[in-house]
């Protein structure tokens, strides 16, 4: 059974760096093909995909938000971590880690964390 | 704004059917498979069509997805209360090298 939860910060100020976890089961990191994301959506708006990475350790950010990712993990506690710098309260989402998969086909996100909502107060 | 587009909402009556179109380019729909997700009011998305028409374990075959050439569009029969959601259409851009959803449209069953 595969699991996704995110963890960190309920609340973080401006200009601070927010650092979230996200922890999983059911499927390992170090297979080949295997990846996660990380994916977030502010109150009320659409989702947008913020990273990824692979099993090989391979990263790919968001164009807009470069700069201020990063991505990386621990293979052996299962987890992913995600780090965003310099927050805004424009920031403020719900962040979700998902995992990608690929099939003959194309990717698409077949698991989801139950997501973990991020407040960044001015 | 989102690279995809959606419409914002569409409505119809328990029963009857519904569509929801995604349009793209020739960097992303057009040259790339086609996921949807259907988000429950205070929920996390859930996949519901990947690779343009399939659908995971545990869909109903009220649910529809295709693709013709730089759209996709998502087909719900026999709505249900049940189904008012948020769906999110996906794919991967090739020119951006990032993963895009669309804006979202909510489906209102009246």
């Amino acid at each position: 059974q595969v699991t996704l939860k995110e963890s960190g910060p309920a609340l973080v100020k401006s200009t601070q760096t927010l650092t979230l976890t996200c922890t999983f089961s059911g499927f390992s990191l170090s297979t080949s093909g295997m990846r996660v994301s990380w994916i977030r959506q502010p109150p009320g708006k659409a989702l947008e995909w913020l990273a990824r990475i692979e099993w090989d350790d391979d990263k790919l950010y968001s164009t807009s938000l470069k700069t201020r990712l990063t991505i990386s993990k621990d293979t052996s506690k299962n987890q992913v971590v995600l780090t965003m710098t310099n927050m805004d309260p424009v920031d403020t989402a719900t962040y979700y880690c998902a995992r990608m998969v690929h099939d003959s086909s194309g990717y698409y996100f077949d698991y989801w964390g139950q997501g973990t909502l991020v407040t960044v107060s001015s | 704004q989102s690279v995809l587009t959606q419409p914002p909402s569409v409505s119809a009556a328990p029963g009857q059917k519904v569509t929801i179109s995604c349009s793209g380019s020739s960097s992303n729909i057009g040259n790339n498979y086609v996921s949807w997700y259907q988000q429950l009011p205070g929920t996390a998305p859930k996949l519901l069509i990947y690779d343009n028409n399939k659908r995971p374990s545990g869909i109903p075959d009220r649910f529809s997805g295709s693709k013709s050439g730089t759209s996709a569009t998502l087909g719900v029969t026999g709505l249900q209360t049940g189904d008012e959601a948020d769906y999110y259409c996906g794919t991967w851009d090739s020119s951006l090298s990032a993963w895009v959803f669309g804006g979202g449209t909510k489906l209102t069953v009246l």
